[in-house]
């Protein structure tokens, strides 16, 4: 089955921008869809598809594609972005299972 | 508004069976894909098992394929994941999660989750 890597830390300074990286074959097939969860909290949809935000989050989250690789850019970082952060894509080895991400905890400083 | 509400969490012993459930409303249930995800204690997010608008298909992580079974009622608005055989590797948040988009689901709605502890 596929495998979707993350870095597993990330900080970023009040106002300043970080990207959230996601690694994993089955990206070059599938696009990914990101999820903010903060303790406690069920997980949010942030990012979906090619570059969609839901209704309700912000326009500083950001979504892009490369090869196999799939990234989360906040521009102008806030204090409630302090989050675990967690890609997710369809299996590409032909069944229809899913995979997340091994899951990034992002720091506002 | 779109309301997804688990329930049937508990402290069960190893090697014993429990039922999860989810609630649905404020949508269409029986139009939309439904999947159950959990999450250990202090751990990642893991994909559990995936079921058709009809449930005319289901698909299961390997690490719960032959003990645990998703279905659905759409006739009650309802999701459901019976676990059996379950071990302390199944102990998590439970969560069931609304399916959109294609090829690829993304998951638009979560429940709040419903913990499960497996324990003698």
């Amino acid at each position: 089955s596929s495998e979707l890597t993350q870095d597993p830390a990330v900080s970023v300074a009040l106002g300043q921008t970080v990207s959230i990286t996601c690694q994993g074959d089955s990206l070059r097939s599938y696009y990914a869809s990101w999820y903010q969860q903060r303790p406690g909290d069920a997980p949010v949809l942030v990012m979906y598809g090619e570059n969609n935000r839901p209704s309700g989050i912000p326009g500083r989250f950001s979504g892009s594609r490369s090869g196999n690789t799939a990234s989360l850019t906040i521009t102008g970082a806030q204090a409630e972005d302090e989050a675990d952060y967690y890609c997710n894509s369809r299996d590409s080895s032909g069944n229809h299972n899913y995979v997340f991400g091994t899951g990034t905890k992002v720091t506002v400083l | 508004q779109v309301q997804l509400v688990e329930s049937g969490g508990g402290v069960v012993q190893p090697g014993r069976s429990l039922t999860l459930s989810c609630a649905a409303s404020g949508f269409t249930f029986s139009t939309y894909g439904m999947h159950w995800v959990r999450q250990a204690p202090g751990k990642g997010l893991e994909w559990v098992a995936l079921i058709w608008y009809d449930g005319g298909n289901k698909h299961y992580a390997d690490s719960v394929k032959g003990r645990f079974t998703i279905s659905r009622d759409n006739s009650k608005n309802t999701l459901y994941l019976q676990m059996h055989s379950l071990g302390a590797e199944d102990t998590a948040v439970y969560y069931c999660a609304r399916a959109q988009g294609r090829p690829s689901h993304y998951f638009d709605r979560w429940g709040q989750g419903t913990l499960v502890t497996v324990s003698s």
